[in-house]
C-alpha cells in the first residue's frame, strides 16, 4: 500500500531551540496533510494541517510546509517548551476522496529545560 | 474534549475469542473511522463508515468488521482474536463535505481509545 515515511524517529532539543520533523508520501492523490501530537496514554490531537492547494501554513509557534512536487512536508516548531515533549505523527490522506489517513511511525520529541 | 467516546477503555481477551468495541461520534459528524495503533507505531487505518456504509478499508482481514448506526455511533468487531491484535483501537469522527471534486473530509477527532490485550 501507499506509505508515509517520517524522520527522525527521536529528536531531543534544548528549550527555546527549533524542532523540525520531515515526512514523505507516495500517493500522488493525497491532498490533506495533518499533524497530530500524542502524549503518553492520550488520544492523538490535531495541531496543524495543510491542504494541497497551499504551500505553507503557520499557527503561532507551529508551521507546516508542503512540497507537492517532491511529495514531502515538514513540521516546524519554534521556541520549543518542555510541554511540547510528545510523539508527533504526520499523515497523508488516501486517494482523491481524502477520507482516511496514512500515518507515519511517529517522532518522539523531548524538550529539555 | 473531542466529544468522541469509546468503550470499554481496557479489556483482556484470549486467542480465538471475539470482541466488540463501541464508539459514539461527535455531534454533527457523519463519518466514523477506526484505526489500530500498536505500541510504538502510528495508527493504521482499518475502515471508515459514511452514512452507515463502509466506504474504505485498509489492509485488514475480513474478521475485522464494523457497523455504523443512524445516530452515527459505531462498532468494531474482531473475530478469532490473535495475539497480534493486541493494540490501542482508536475511533475517529469527522464531517465529510460533498464538494464538486468529490467528498472531502475535515479534521479527524479521535476518542481516547480502547486498549485490547489478547493473551
Amino acid at each position: 500500500g501507499e506509505n508515509v515515511e517520517q524522520h527522525p524517529s527521536t529528536l531531543s532539543v534544548q528549550e527555546g531551540d527549533s524542532a523540525v520533523i520531515k515526512c514523505t508520501y507516495s500517493d500522488s492523490a493525497s491532498n490533506y496533510f495533518p499533524w497530530y501530537k500524542q502524549e503518553l496514554g492520550k488520544r492523538p490531537q490535531l495541531i496543524i494541517d495543510i491542504r494541497s492547494n497551499v504551500g505553507e501554513k503557520k499557527d503561532q509557534r507551529i508551521a507546516v510546509t508542503l512540497n507537492k512536487t517532491a511529495k514531502h512536508f515538514s513540521l516546524h516548531i519554534t521556541e520549543t517548551q518542555p510541554e511540547d515533549s510528545a510523539v508527533y505523527f504526520c499523515a497523508a490522506s488516501m486517494g482523491y476522496s481524502g477520507y482516511a489517513l496514512n500515518f507515519g511511525k511517529g517522532t518522539s520529541l523531548l524538550v529539555t529545560p | 474534549e473531542t466529544g468522541v467516546t469509546q468503550s470499554p477503555t481496557h479489556l483482556i481477551k484470549t486467542r480465538g475469542q471475539q470482541v466488540t468495541l463501541r464508539c459514539s461520534s461527535q455531534s454533527g459528524h457523519n463519518t466514523v473511522s477506526w484505526y489500530q495503533q500498536a505500541l510504538g507505531q502510528g495508527p493504521q487505518f482499518i475502515f471508515q463508515y459514511y452514512r452507515e456504509e463502509e466506504n474504505g478499508r485498509g489492509n485488514f482481514p475480513p474478521r475485522f468488521s464494523g457497523l455504523q448506526f443512524p445516530n452515527y455511533s459505531s462498532e468494531l468487531n474482531v473475530n478469532a482474536l490473535e495475539l497480534d491484535d493486541s493494540a490501542l483501537y482508536l475511533c475517529a469522527s469527522s464531517s465529510v463535505e460533498e464538494l464538486a471534486g468529490g467528498p472531502n473530509t475535515g479534521e479527524l477527532f479521535f476518542g481516547e481509545g480502547s486498549r485490547l490485550t489478547v493473551l
